[in-house]
C-alpha cells in the first residue's frame, strides 16, 4: 500500500503557482520523495525526486522539510496543460513504484 | 525520440480468452516494469526485468498471468483465461538504468476490457 497521503483534489488558477503537498511521516533515512503526474488517458509521467534537499528542475520545485515527514511539489506558473493526477511516493533507490490515489490538480482559466 | 510504445492500444476480450500485450521499451533501456491500473485508481506493479532477467513478478495478481522479455528489449504481457477483474490499463515503463524508481518512462497502456 502507498504510504503517502495526498488530498484528492486541488484548483489552481491559469498563471499562478500550484503547491501540492504530501505527508510522508514514516519515510526511513534512505527513501527518496518521487513525484510522478498522469494526464488524462496517458501513461504517468516522472517530474522530480529528492532525498533531504530542495530541488529544482525545467518542471517543478520540490520542498521537503527538514523533518522530512512533509514535502510540497510547486509548478511555478501552472497552465491549462498541467491539470492531471499528481503522485507523491516514498521509495528506496531500487525498485517499483508504490502508487496511490495522488491529487487531481484542475488548473482554470 | 521514440517513446515507449505499447500494442494494442484496446483490447477487447471474452471471458475465457486469452491476450497478449506488448510493449517497446526505449531503445537501449535495461529496466522494464509492468503496471496495472484499474480506473480511479493508480497503477500498481505487477513486475520487473532487468535486461532478460525477471528479477521481481511478486505483483502479478495469479498464474494466468506471464511476461517475458527474451532478448532484453521488446516484453509481452500474456493473461490466459481472461476474467472480468482483470479488465484495466497495463501500462509498461522503462529506464535506462537498473530498476530505479525515478525517471521511468511510461507507454500509453493498453486498455484491456474483458466481457
Amino acid at each position: 500500500d502507498a504510504k503517502t497521503t495526498q488530498p484528492t483534489s486541488m484548483d489552481c488558477a491559469e498563471g499562478r503557482a500550484a503547491n501540492l503537498p504530501c505527508n510522508h511521516s514514516t519515510i526511513s533515512g534512505n527513501e527518496y520523495v518521487y513525484w510522478y503526474r498522469q494526464i488524462h488517458s496517458q501513461g504517468p509521467q516522472y517530474i522530480i525526486h529528492g532525498l533531504k534537499n530542495n530541488e529544482t528542475n525545467e518542471m517543478a520545485s520540490l520542498i521537503i522539510t527538514e523533518d522530512r515527514k512533509s514535502s510540497t511539489l510547486i509548478l511555478p506558473h501552472a497552465t491549462l496543460r498541467d491539470t492531471a493526477v499528481y503522485y507523491c511516493i516514498e521509495g528506496g533507490s531500487q525498485g517499483n513504484l508504490i502508487f496511490g490515489k495522488g491529487t487531481k490538480l484542475s488548473v482554470k482559466p | 525520440g521514440a517513446g515507449v510504445s505499447q500494442s494494442p492500444r484496446y483490447k477487447v476480450a471474452k471471458r475465457g480468452q486469452d491476450v497478449a500485450l506488448r510493449c517497446d521499451p526505449i531503445s537501449g533501456h535495461v529496466s522494464l516494469f509492468w503496471y496495472q491500473q484499474a480506473l480511479g485508481q493508480g497503477p500498481e506493479f505487477l513486475t520487473y526485468f532487468q535486461n532478460e532477467a525477471q528479477l521481481d513478478k511478486s505483483g502479478l495478481p495469479s498464474d494466468r498471468f506471464f511476461a517475458e522479455r527474451p532478448e532484453g528489449s521488446v516484453s509481452t504481457l500474456k493473461i490466459q483465461r481472461t476474467q472480468q477483474e482483470d479488465s484495466a490499463v497495463y501500462l509498461c515503463a522503462s529506464t535506462p538504468r537498473a530498476g530505479t524508481p525515478y525517471e521511468q518512462y511510461f507507454g500509453p497502456g493498453t486498455r484491456l476490457t474483458v466481457t
